[in-house]
């Protein structure tokens, strides 16, 4: 079966970085991009980007341009997010999903992963 | 402010219908596929509707989507208790930023 695990809580200070990490298994990872949302306490889903696992392409939304990076790791079957320079707007569970790739949805996600960004 | 536009709440009583709207525009909705996601509280969001209408396997036949130009709705017959929970519409937007998803702000259904 399709899961994807992803790495504990962090807290961070402002100013700091995070990398979010997202194991794939029961399927051949390289075949499906991943993507990353995110959401704030209380509030609606953002997308973050997406990193193709084939290949490594990828595409950020223009809002993180700079601040974020997605990496996979295909030995592993492991999908990393880099986000610099928190602030603490950047506090929110973030989320990997497997990009079904003949429709573009996102079919199986991970469970989240809560980064708090605190002084 | 999110680029698709959903009713903040919608509710109903078990057994009823209820529908939710999305609406976006033509590089979004009116070029790509709608697909529907159902969060429970406290949990990942989960794939509901895909390719506008389509349900994966394992989501009853009680969910339903459609679209029409640079609209679409998710409609939810027979409304049962456990269907309390945030539903987001997405859809894949052609930007000069290349190809983003957009989602809608969420509604929350609430069962009476």
């Amino acid at each position: 079966q399709v899961q994807l695990v992803q790495s504990g809580a962090e807290v961070k200070k402002p100013g700091a970085s995070v990398k979010v990490s997202c194991k794939a298994s029961g399927y051949t990872f390289t075949s499906y991009g991943i993507s990353w949302v995110r959401q704030a306490p209380g509030q609606g889903l953002e997308w973050m980007g997406w990193i193709s696992a084939y290949n490594g392409n990828t595409n950020y939304a223009q809002k993180l341009q700079g601040r974020v990076t997605m990496t996979t790791d295909t030995s592993t079957s492991t999908a990393y997010m880099e986000l610099r320079s928190l602030r603490s707007d950047d506090t929110a569970v973030y989320y990997c999903a497997r990009v079904e790739a003949n429709w573009g949805c996102f079919d199986y996600w991970g469970q989240g992963t809560l980064v708090t960004v605190s002084s | 402010q999110s680029v698709l536009t959903q009713p903040p709440s919608a509710s109903g009583t078990p057994g009823q219908r209820v529908t939710i709207s999305c609406s976006g525009s033509s590089s979004n909705i009116g070029s790509n596929t709608v697909n529907w996601y159902q969060q429970l509280p406290g949990t990942a969001p989960k794939l509901l509707i895909y390719s506008n209408n389509q349900r994966p396997s394992g989501v009853p036949d009680r969910f339903s989507g459609s679209k029409s130009g640079t609209s679409a709705s998710l409609a939810i017959s027979g409304l049962q208790s456990e269907d309390e929970a945030d539903y987001y519409c997405a859809a894949w937007d052609d930007s000069l930023n290349g190809q983003n998803v957009v989602f809608g702000g969420g509604t929350k259904l609430t069962v009476l």
